[in-house]
């Protein structure tokens, strides 16, 4: 399957600090790529999708100032934590998927990074 | 919304088969998927069925989907203590690629 990488793996910031994660899709063109949350025990909740060259749609009630998307290319996305506070730490996946060559997304896998985790001080 | 549920926790020996449900909530669902992640790690795309389908085999995993209950589960044959993890069922439908996931059910396997 594909392979979709994260950087950094872990961070500790100092709250009111902000921190930008990396998403990359590292062998495939990724037209789309989603950004989850997963707290402790819990399941993943969509933060926002974002399409290359566009703005992202962020999910309803996720502050789209406080967690700014970026996907300039079709291989790289970040996310960017402003003004990080202790309530933001939290595991931050990201997934990425494509279109096929015929432009057609068959059954819409997207392929997810191994998770950022995020500890605010 | 839409939804997706699950049981929380499975205890299984190994050798023993595993069986994890999921409901969903989406007349228009297109694919359901299962993942498997492991602590601290990604998720891994474990299998997926297509709407229309009512079972799927492949290898050691048997999807079978009961689409007038939206009923969906996941058999593990001979379980083993690698597989030992938490499994997501999600619903992927429409055209946006947006997957809903449900709680995710921790299986553990005991010696």
């Amino acid at each position: 399957g594909a392979v979709v990488s994260q950087h950094p793996s872990w961070v500790i910031c100092k709250s009111g600090t902000s921190v930008k994660i990396e998403c990359r899709s590292l062998d495939f063109q990724a037209t789309t790529m989603f950004w989850y949350r997963q707290f402790p025990k819990q399941s993943l909740m969509l933060m926002a999708t974002s399409n290359e060259g566009s703005k992202a749609t962020y999910e309803q009630g996720v502050e789209k100032d406080k967690f700014l998307i970026n996907h300039a290319s079709l291989t790289l996305s970040t996310l960017t934590v402003t003004s990080a506070h202790p309530e933001d730490s939290s595991f931050y996946i990201c997934s990425a998927s494509s279109l096929t060559s015929g432009g057609r997304q068959i059954y819409n896998e997207q392929f997810f990074g191994p998770g950022t985790r995020l500890t605010v001080l | 919304g839409e939804d997706v549920e699950q049981s929380l926790f499975l205890s299984v020996r190994e050798g023993d088969s595993s069986v994890i449900n999921c409901t969903y909530t989406d007349s228009s669902s297109t694919y359901l998927y299962w993942y498997k992640q492991e602590p601290g790690a990604g998720l891994q795309l474990l299998t997926y069925i297509f709407s229309n389908m009512d079972m799927k085999q492949d290898q050691r995993l048997t999807v079978l989907l009961n689409k007038k209950d939206k009923h969906l589960s996941l058999r593990i044959a001979d379980t083993q203590t690698g597989d030992s993890a938490i499994y997501f069922c999600a619903d992927g439908s429409g055209n946006t690629g947006k997957l809903i996931f449900g709680q995710g059910t921790t299986l553990q396997v005991k010696p």
